[in-house]
């Protein structure tokens, strides 16, 4: 099963508007990862915040982590159409060696 | 780009066949996860290796196998196909775990 869940399941906003997106996850993790998945492709890393870390910025990316509450959000600022994709929190959980647990994503669009 | 490489992009094979799917990882890294997405999923962690011994198994048969070689490539081997196999299948390299991973753009198997 899952460990992360992704919200919204979808989302449409128009460019230039902000987009936020939120992950809960359950369990002890050594950092969280977020990534872009255009058209069902590869995935594009995104950012990388570890357990110790509050919030990352990254262009017009900025990441949350709050790990007393086990959520993540993910804010993408002045929004493009050519941000349009299928957004992945990834869970890099404790005692378990290094392997991803993703949610089923969100899927973002941008309407010129 | 990542510098992952995978290889074929897609393929399409009948029930029963076997296949192997070729990864090569990023220079420099030394971890190699194998990932499985179904249509309108997240992708489910299958393997990992890290220095050519697995590191790490998720809820995969054991027709589902891997190989990671001295040059950290990697294959994964799937025997005995089923039409639920068919999926994206993303490779992922990284230095060591707990660190960023980068995905290839996968390859698209359709099992008839």
């Amino acid at each position: 099963s899952q460990q992360g869940e992704e919200d919204p399941q979808a989302l449409s906003i128009q460019e230039g508007e902000n987009a936020t997106m939120n992950c809960s996850y359950k369990t002890s993790i050594n950092n969280l990862q977020w990534y872009r998945q255009n058209s069902g492709r590869g995935l594009v890393h995104l950012i990388l915040i570890r357990s110790n870390e509050r919030e990352k910025h990254s262009g017009r990316l900025r990441v949350t982590l709050d790990t007393s509450k086990k959520s993540s959000s993910l804010l993408i600022t002045a929004s493009r159409a050519a941000d349009t994709a299928s957004y992945f929190c990834a869970t890099d959980a404790r005692n378990q060696g290094g392997k991803l647990i993703f949610g089923q994503g969100t899927e973002l669009s941008v309407k010129p | 780009e990542t510098g992952v490489t995978q290889s074929p992009t897609h393929l399409i094979k009948t029930r029963g066949q076997q296949v192997t799917l070729r990864c090569s990882s990023q220079s420099g890294h030394n971890t190699v996860s194998w990932y499985q997405q179904a249509l309108g999923q997240g992708p489910q962690f299958i393997f990992q290796y890290y220095r050519e011994e697995e590191n790490g198994r998720g809820n995969f048969p054991p027709r589902f196998s891997g190989l990671q070689f001295p040059n950290y490539s990697s294959e994964l081997n799937v025997n005995a196909l089923e039409l639920d196999d068919s999926a994206l299948y993303l490779c992922a390299s990284a230095v060591g775990t707990n660190t960023e991973a980068f995905f290839g753009q996968g390859t698209r198997l359709t099992v008839v």
